[in-house]
């Protein structure tokens, strides 16, 4: 296992159309969490899920921005209607359940530009 | 709500010589982990430290190491025999152990070490 993977690495797109970004994690890992990141901060929490449950979304997760992991392996994040300040890196981060396991893996993020 | 600061948006180190990273948080948690992340330029993002609150001694690993201190609310990180491949942004980062996987990160401190 080469570490998280996430597909696309770069999207452009026009204002008003939908994105699909897809997450790959680290196999076995239960948790998965998105991330935005926007240039001259740091990763912002989006969303997190243990298995195929989401059980935290952040309030920057508006209603245009859903997330799924289906059957608990691989993740989606859609934009839908994207608008110019939804222009940033989205990370993709993967760690093992258990008490004490709190690395998170990262990948190398999907660089969103809305144009 | 925990926050996460990183006063130094920029910092240069001659290379074999030694950098003091500086971090400082905020939260009403007792019982926290605290990281350093280490993102080089267009890669993904790796753990380079952690810190367990409840434990004193300062974490170390190799040529890095941390200066917690728990009551000042001050995590800083230490990078000694710095080497060019140490150029990178480093965010600092606050997880509680409540329950919730939010990361909380800091805005980073982008580090150049200098030949």
């Amino acid at each position: 296992d080469t570490g998280v993977s996430q597909n696309p690495r770069h999207k452009i797109t026009k204002r008003g159309q939908n994105v699909t970004f897809r997450c790959d994690p680290i196999s076995e890992h239960n948790r998965l969490y998105w991330y935005r990141q926007t240039l001259g901060q740091g990763p912002e929490f989006l969303t997190y899920f243990q298995n195929e449950a989401q059980l935290e979304k952040s309030r920057l997760l508006s209603d245009r921005f859903s997330a799924e992991r289906p059957k608990g392996s691989f993740s989606t994040l859609e934009i839908q209607r994207t608008e110019q300040g939804d222009s940033a890196m989205y990370l993709c981060a993967s760690s093992p359940s258990g008490a004490g396991n709190t690395e998170a893996f990262f990948g190398q993020g999907t660089r969103l530009t809305v144009v | 709500a925990q926050t996460v600061t990183q006063s130094q948006p920029e910092m240069s180190v001659q290379e074999a010589e030694t950098v003091t990273l500086s971090c400082t948080y905020d939260t009403s948690e007792n019982n926290y982990y605290l990281f350093w992340y280490k993102q080089p330029p267009s890669r993904q993002m790796i753990l380079v430290i952690r810190q367990e609150a409840y434990k004193q001694q300062n974490a170390t690993e190799n040529r890095f190491s941390v200066n917690f201190q728990k009551a000042a609310k001050s995590f800083s990180l230490k990078i000694s025999d710095s080497q060019l491949g140490d150029t990178a942004m480093y965010f600092c980062a606050f997880l509680p152990s409540s329950g919730t996987y939010k990361y909380i990160f800091g805005t980073g401190t982008r580090l150049k070490v200098l030949a």
